[in-house]
């Protein structure tokens, strides 16, 4: 296993526009979340699924978010009509159940700029 | 209102020496801390925690000080290495809880 992977790395938009990030997780991670990290700051919480069901979003999502893992396995983040405050380092990370919190693994983030 | 506060965003040490990093919580809910390490284009990766019921552990080069009447905990390096020049978050959660809360980071750079 290689660990999370996310992709793409860089993802440069126009204001406006739709973008979609992927993250796979470890294999035998059933729990995913996303984070967001902005200059100068720590990562903030914005969603945590357990196999394929949501259970935890963050107020920071605005409907303009949305997440999906689909069977459980890799998951989307979709931005709609990006706005220059969604610029920042979109991170994912997994984890087992039994580990919870104290077991993240993170991906290597994608860094979204809307110009 | 942030939770966890790291305050010096960077801290400059000579190789060799001790490297202490701080961090403050206002929590007192937290009952684990754990620390990450950062480095350029790369996600966090874990170093070391502690749960509320210690005060102190220990890895190799690396001590976490815990001390709970203060809200207060510190990660101590020694002896810092080139390496060691990352990015560090403090990081705390409530128990069975699901996320983490993270301070803003300390660069630490290690001069040789």
């Amino acid at each position: 296993d290689t660990g999370v992977s996310q992709n793409p790395r860089h993802k440069i938009t126009k204001r406006g526009q739709n973008v979609t990030f992927r993250c796979d997780p470890i294999s035998e991670h059933n729990r995913l979340y996303w984070y967001r990290q902005t200059l100068g700051q720590g990562p903030e919480f914005l969603t945590y699924f357990q196999n394929e069901a949501q259970l935890e979003k963050s107020r920071l999502l605005s409907d303009r978010f949305s997440a999906e893992r689909p069977k459980g396995s890799f998951s989307t983040l979709e931005i709609q009509r990006t706005e220059q405050g969604d610029s920042a380092m979109y991170l994912c990370a997994s984890s087992s159940e039994t580990q919870g919190a104290y077991g993240y693994t993170f991906g290597s983030g994608t860094r979204l700029t809307v110009v | 209102d942030q939770q966890v506060k790291q305050n010096s965003p960077s801290l400059s040490v000579q190789e060799g020496r001790i490297s202490i990093l701080n961090c403050d919580y206002t929590n007192s809910m937290f009952d684990y801390f754990l620390w990450y390490k950062k480095y350029p284009a790369e996600g966090p990766t874990f170093l070391i925690s502690i749960s509320s019921i210690k005060d102190k552990n220990e890895d190799g080069r690396f001590t976490v000080f815990l001390n709970k009447s203060a809200k207060h905990l510190s990660l101590h390096i020694v002896p810092s290495q080139p390496g060691d020049s990352a990015v560090y978050f403090c990081a705390a959660s409530a128990y069975s809880n699901y996320q983490l809360i993270w301070g803003a980071g300390t660069k630490l750079i290690i001069k040789p």
